[in-house]
């Protein structure tokens, strides 16, 4: 059994948009903090976006701010990461990860986006 | 939001320690421990290995260990084995509630 699973990812042209969703699965999602990352093609991580337990707090990298929303749907075990003007440099594997407020502990296998410019 | 430093590789023998550092400034992580590491095999997700600097998540093997000494965070693996052979990644919050990575670790089991 995955505890998470991600999903949504594709292929899309710049300035399009995408909404990714993550699955979670054997575990009591509306206690944890819920993460996204990505890692470009032979990159290293990147910290995407941080959602607390209740959806009050949500953080952002500098650089999808305002670009992209994190949520995160309790009843439904769901998180999601809505991406819109999206850029080439995008282009990643796009993780979500469970764990605390400063650490994510537990990681989905990825979904990847690739944007065409 | 300027990643963590990390050295881009390093290498051991099977038998050996080898050290991880990760330096950032004290805006960075140099008033908190909350330093975790991840190590991650080629095409596979990460997965944690320390957190809160020195903490090791059940599961993890003892031979993995974690420090932090002013703005310098250290991930030592002892007695290598060839199946830690990843790349490392170090993880922070940071002031102004935002987190970052280090640019990673090449780790090389000779």
């Amino acid at each position: 059994d995955v505890p998470l699973v991600e999903s949504g990812g594709g292929l899309v042209q710049s300035g399009g948009s995408l909404r990714l969703s993550c699955a979670a699965s054997g575990f009591t999602f509306s206690t944890y903090w819920m993460t996204w990352v990505r890692q470009a093609p032979g990159k290293g991580l990147e910290w995407v976006a941080n959602i607390k337990q209740d959806g009050s707090e949500t953080y952002y990298v500098d650089s999808v701010k305002g670009r992209f929303t994190i949520s995160r749907d309790n009843s439904a075990n769901s998180l999601y990461l809505q991406m819109n003007s999206l850029r080439a440099e995008d282009t990643a594997v796009y993780y979500c990860a469970r764990g605390s407020k400063y650490c994510p502990f537990g990681w989905g296998q990825g979904t990847l986006v690739t944007v065409s410019s | 939001q300027s990643a963590l430093t990390q050295p881009a590789s390093v290498s051991g023998s099977p038998g050996q320690s080898i050290t991880i550092s990760c330096t950032g400034s004290s805006s960075d992580f140099g008033g908190y421990n909350y330093v975790s590491w991840h190590q991650q095999h080629p095409g596979k997700a990460p997965q944690l290995v320390i957190y809160d600097v020195s903490n090791r998540p059940s599961g993890v093997s003892n031979r993995f260990s974690g420090s932090k000494s002013g703005n310098t965070a250290s991930l030592t693996i002892s007695g290598l084995q060839a199946e830690d052979e990843a790349d490392y990644y170090c993880f922070s919050y940071t002031s102004s509630d935002t987190w970052v990575f280090g640019g990673g670790t090449k780790l090389t089991v000779l």
